[in-house]
């Protein structure tokens, strides 16, 4: 079956620190992946997708490469901000290409202190 | 643009009363709407999914006579916990699709609480 294993948090790192947040994940066929983050008091908003295996997302700073022979899909950002706090979620869709039918993983919350 | 609301964000209620949750989509229509529910510290787990006019697709393991899931228009889906129980307290969420690409766009979440 399809699932989604995230590292857990809280991760609280000091402004400019470099961010990793690992998600391994397990899907039968060819998954798209995804990262949602969630600010406090709003939903989750797609922070970036990837459909294919090698394939690379960014957004905002962030990035994640899907990485097939791994299992992987770790977020980075080289320098965070304060404003990058929220929790962020791993995901994976089994339409390929799409976001129907979403499997999520635990989420981690990052606090981003000056 | 892609805003999708929830109502009430906070609800506490009486076990064995019912409480209705509302979900809109502020500037697009929703063809599918997606219910979830999150427990403390885990996964975002898909209740169910309604396609406007259409009778919803509940997950396995979801009571659907618990869980009552109306998609009435293309910007309106809502959740009716009936006969609720301290058991169903929990974080639900929706979320809204409308194009080609799938892309959901999530409400804030309302948290319920079943006293």
């Amino acid at each position: 079956g399809n699932s989604v294993t995230q590292m857990e948090g809280p991760v609280t790192l000091s402004e400019e620190a470099f961010l990793t947040i690992n998600c391994t994940y397990t899907a039968t066929g060819y998954p798209s992946l995804f990262w949602y983050v969630q600010y406090p008091g709003e939903g989750l908003q797609l922070l970036l997708k990837a459909t294919k295996a090698d394939d690379k997302g960014s957004n905002k700073g962030f990035e994640a490469t899907y990485r097939k022979e791994t299992t992987s899909f770790h977020l980075e950002k080289g320098s965070v901000q304060v404003s990058d706090s929220a929790v962020y979620f791993c995901a994976l869709s089994d339409l390929e290409g799409g976001a129907n039918n979403l499997f999520f993983g635990t989420g981690t919350r990052l606090t981003v202190i000056p | 643009g892609a805003v999708v609301s929830q109502h009430p964000s906070w609800v506490i209620c009486k076990s064995g009363t019912s409480v209705k949750i509302e979900c809109r989509s502020l500037d697009f229509q929703a063809t599918t709407m997606f219910w979830y529910r999150q427990f403390p510290k885990q996964s975002l787990m898909l209740m169910a999914t309604s396609n406007e006019g259409s009778k919803a697709t509940y997950e396995q393991g979801v009571e659907k006579d618990k869980f009552l899931i109306n998609h009435a228009s293309l910007t309106l889906s809502t959740l009716t916990v009936t006969s609720a129980h301290p058991e169903d307290s929990s974080f639900y969420i929706c979320s809204a699709s409308g194009d080609i690409t799938y892309e959901q766009y999530f409400g804030p979440g309302t948290r319920l609480t079943v006293t």
